[in-house]
C-alpha cells in the first residue's frame, strides 16, 4: 500500500498568514493526489484534485502543486472560515490511501 | 443534486456483522459512469477507503479489510449496501459513504476522488 505523509500535523497561524501543508507519498504517484477540508462535525469535502485543480467553490487564495512524491497545499491568507482539518489522498493505486491529516487553527 | 445519507445501527456488539445502507438521490446507480464508495473515520483520526462499487456490481476492497466486507446495491432502492463482519472495539467510526463521477475520468481500477460525501453514521462497537 501507498503511504501518504502530511506534515505538520497540526499547525497555529494568524488571519492573514501563508499556510504551507505538506504530503508526501512513500512512491511516486504522479500527480494522483487530491486534497480534501474537513471541518469540524462535518463531512469531507473535496477541495482539489490531480495536485492542482481546485474545485469551482475553492477560493483562490487555496492552491496545490507537486508531482511524484512530494506536494504542498498552500493557504495565501488564512481566514478564520478555513480553519479545518486537510486531507491529502492518492489514487495512483489500490488501495487508494489518505495522509493523517493536518488541523489548521489560528493563533 | 446528488445527495447520499447513511444509515444503520449505532451500536453493534463485537463479532456481529455490521450491514449500514447508503440511500442516494440525484442520480441512477444502473448509470454505468458513477461510483459509491464507504469510506471510514475513527473519531480523531484519519480518513480510511473501506469498498467502492461499479456499475457493473463489481466491488473493489481494502486490502487490509477485503476478507470482512461486501459491498452490494440495490437500484430499485437507490441504496448501496455495505457489510462488515466480525466487528471489533477498534472498528468504532463515523461511516461515510461517497460518489464518484465517472463521465469526465476513469473509475478503474478505482474511483480517483469523492465527491459529494454523505453526513457520515457513527457506529460504536461496545459489548
Amino acid at each position: 500500500d501507498i503511504q501518504m505523509t502530511q506534515s505538520p500535523s497540526s499547525l497555529s497561524a494568524s488571519v492573514g498568514d501563508r499556510v504551507n501543508i505538506t504530503c508526501q507519498a512513500s512512491q511516486g504517484i504522479s500527480i494522483y493526489l487530491n486534497w480534501y477540508q474537513q471541518k469540524p462535525g462535518k463531512a469531507p469535502k473535496l477541495l482539489i484534485h490531480d495536485a492542482s485543480i481546485l474545485e469551482t467553490w475553492v477560493p483562490s487564495r487555496f492552491s496545490g502543486r507537486g508531482s511524484g512524491t512530494d506536494f504542498t497545499l498552500t493557504i495565501s491568507s488564512l481566514q478564520p472560515e478555513d480553519i479545518a482539518t486537510y486531507f491529502c489522498q492518492q489514487y495512483d493505486n489500490l488501495p487508494l490511501t489518505f495522509g493523517g491529516g493536518t488541523k489548521v487553527e489560528i493563533k | 443534486q446528488v445527495t447520499l445519507k447513511e444509515s444503520g445501527p449505532v451500536l453493534v456488539k463485537p463479532t456481529e456483522t455490521l450491514t449500514l445502507t447508503c440511500t442516494v438521490s440525484g442520480f441512477s446507480l444502473s448509470n454505468a459512469r458513477v461510483g459509491v464508495s464507504w469510506i471510514r473515520q475513527p473519531p480523531g483520526k484519519a480518513l480510511e477507503w473501506l469498498a467502492h462499487i461499479f456499475s457493473n456490481d463489481e466491488g473493489s476492497y481494502s486490502t487490509s479489510l477485503k476478507n470482512r466486507l461486501t459491498i452490494s446495491k440495490d437500484i430499485s432502492k437507490s441504496q448501496v449496501v455495505l457489510a462488515m463482519t466480525n466487528m471489533d472495539p477498534v472498528d468504532t467510526a463515523t461511516y461515510y459513504c461517497a460518489y464518484t463521477d465517472c463521465s469526465t475520468t476513469s473509475c478503474y481500477p478505482g474511483p480517483p476522488w469523492f465527491d459529494p460525501w454523505g453526513q457520515g453514521t457513527l457506529v460504536t462497537v461496545s459489548s
